[in-house]
């Protein structure tokens, strides 16, 4: 069965320095979401993204965020600075169609420690 | 008014009984509502979705019933199993695919 696949499964990293995310979403799909989900919290959204440019994105995306797909399997979530208050799970999903369904499968996550 | 409010936080249930999972929104403009099933240390994974042009949608053990007036809809687990102790998330669509997600419920069935 496809699925969503993110690497690395965790991150640690300085406050101040880039991240750089990863995710292969599944292969037919059209739509790509990240989603992050703080310890013990619900899942929020951050960003939608179809044809090469963001769709919607959430108030916690700001400009320290970025997405990007590099080539024609890979989708990525950029934190350019990171904050100790970036610490979270990441997740990435993706959906066939918005129009037909609006399924979002998501990946396993990446969670990112900012110490 | 984009918030979806889940309840309970928490659940205990014995095996074989009923698990019922309750959420509330406030936005008409959501369109699609889905339940997802969480595992510690995976991702949250599509259980069951309905849209509020429909009442009840049953998948196996799980039922979502919806009620559009009150802006209310619920997961319904049947027979519930050790195995669903899990975290249950309701959500629901709203433009651009965006899905603002419940606070979760935290299930856990007793053998």
């Amino acid at each position: 069965e496809p699925e969503v696949t993110q690497t690395p499964s965790h991150q640690v990293t300085q406050m101040g320095q880039e991240v750089i995310l990863r995710c292969v979403p599944i292969s037919n799909h059209l739509y790509f979401y990240w989603y992050r989900q703080i310890l013990g919290q619900k899942v929020e959204f951050l960003v939608s993204f179809y044809n090469n440019e963001i769709s919607e994105k959430s108030e916690i995306f700001d400009d320290q965020f970025s997405v990007e797909r590099p080539d024609g399997s890979n989708f990525t979530l950029k934190i350019r600075s990171t904050k100790l208050e970036d610490s979270a799970m990441y997740f990435c999903a993706s959906s066939a169609d918005r129009q037909v369904s609006y399924e979002q499968y998501f990946g396993p996550g990446t969670r990112l420690t900012v110490t | 008014q984009q918030q979806v409010k889940q309840s309970p936080q928490s659940l205990i249930v014995q095996k074989g009984g009923i698990s019922i999972i309750n959420c509330a929104y406030e936005n008409t403009a959501f369109d699609y509502f889905p339940w997802y099933q969480q595992f510690p240390g995976k991702g949250p994974a599509l259980l069951i979705a309905i849209r509020p042009d429909v009442s009840e949608k049953k998948e196996g053990r799980f039922t979502i019933s919806f009620n559009k007036s009150a802006k209310q809809f619920s997961l319904h687990i049947m027979d519930s199993q050790p195995g669903d102790s899990a975290t249950y998330f309701c959500a629901a669509r709203s433009a651009g695919n965006m899905l603002t997600f419940g606070g979760g419920t935290r299930l856990m069935v007793k053998p």
